[in-house]
């Protein structure tokens, strides 16, 4: 079955810790999205790659990096920088490049939660 | 850069009575709207969206939203909600260019009681 997989379910980072969560499609989408929810302030973007090779920061980019090495896979690390990482993440794609008319797939999201 | 407000964070509702959830929205540019919706443990889903022509936009589940570009506006409505619309809504937002950035609203919290 075509989806997007997130994984960890759950992770957990010590201080001064940078940890990764993991984003693979199997959609053969272009675009990839990375969010963050928190409680009252909902989806904020974090970072965008609109094809391999490329992103582009978001809103709240601070704190976080991405690389796109392969269409399928947007990793996502949270570095000891981001200051207050507790937050579910989502990973979505998109389909059609060039025209937005497509809506997004998301992941089941990922729970990070600071030790 | 464009951005989305949701006027209202959290709507109580009656089982079948209305409900109209408000999102306005600011860009420089020409834009698509978008609404989402978040059931109770679960991932989002498109609800509906507006890419061009006609304003009111009949989605899934009963729901229609109308595009006002001289308000900047995107609210969404359904005339009879049920037990099971109990949910988060967000309201979305990306610009008419070529460029893949989506940007959400905060979401409206709808609760539905019998």
């Amino acid at each position: 079955d075509g989806g997007i997989t997130q994984s960890p379910k759950y992770l957990f980072r010590k201080e001064g810790q940078n940890v990764t969560l993991s984003c693979e499609q199997n959609l053969n989408h272009d675009a990839m999205y990375w969010y963050r929810q928190d409680p009252g302030q909902g989806l904020r973007l974090i970072y965008y790659s609109q094809i391999v090779n490329d992103f582009q920061k978001g809103d709240i980019a601070e704190g976080y990096s991405v690389s796109r090495e392969k269409k399928e896979s947007f990793p996502l690390t949270v570095t000891s920088a981001q200051k207050n990482p507790t937050a579910f993440y989502l990973c979505a794609s998109t389909g059609q490049h060039g025209a937005f008319n497509e809506k997004l797939f998301f992941g089941s999201g990922t729970q990070l939660s600071v030790l | 850069a464009q951005s989305v407000t949701q006027l209202d964070s959290q709507v109580p509702v009656f089982e079948e009575a209305p409900v109209e959830l408000r999102c306005n929205y600011s860009s420089s540019v020409s834009v698509y709207l978008f609404w989402y919706v978040q059931y109770p443990n679960q991932g989002l889903q498109l609800l509906l969206k507006y890419l061009s022509g006609s304003t009111l936009v009949k989605g899934i589940n009963g729901f229609e939203a109308e595009f006002n570009k001289s308000q900047t506006s995107f609210h969404l409505r359904k005339p009879s909600v049920h037990i099971s619309d109990t949910a988060e809504y967000f309201c979305a937002v990306s610009a008419r260019v070529n460029d893949y950035k989506l940007s959400f609203g905060a979401g409206t919290t709808v609760t539905v009681r019998a």
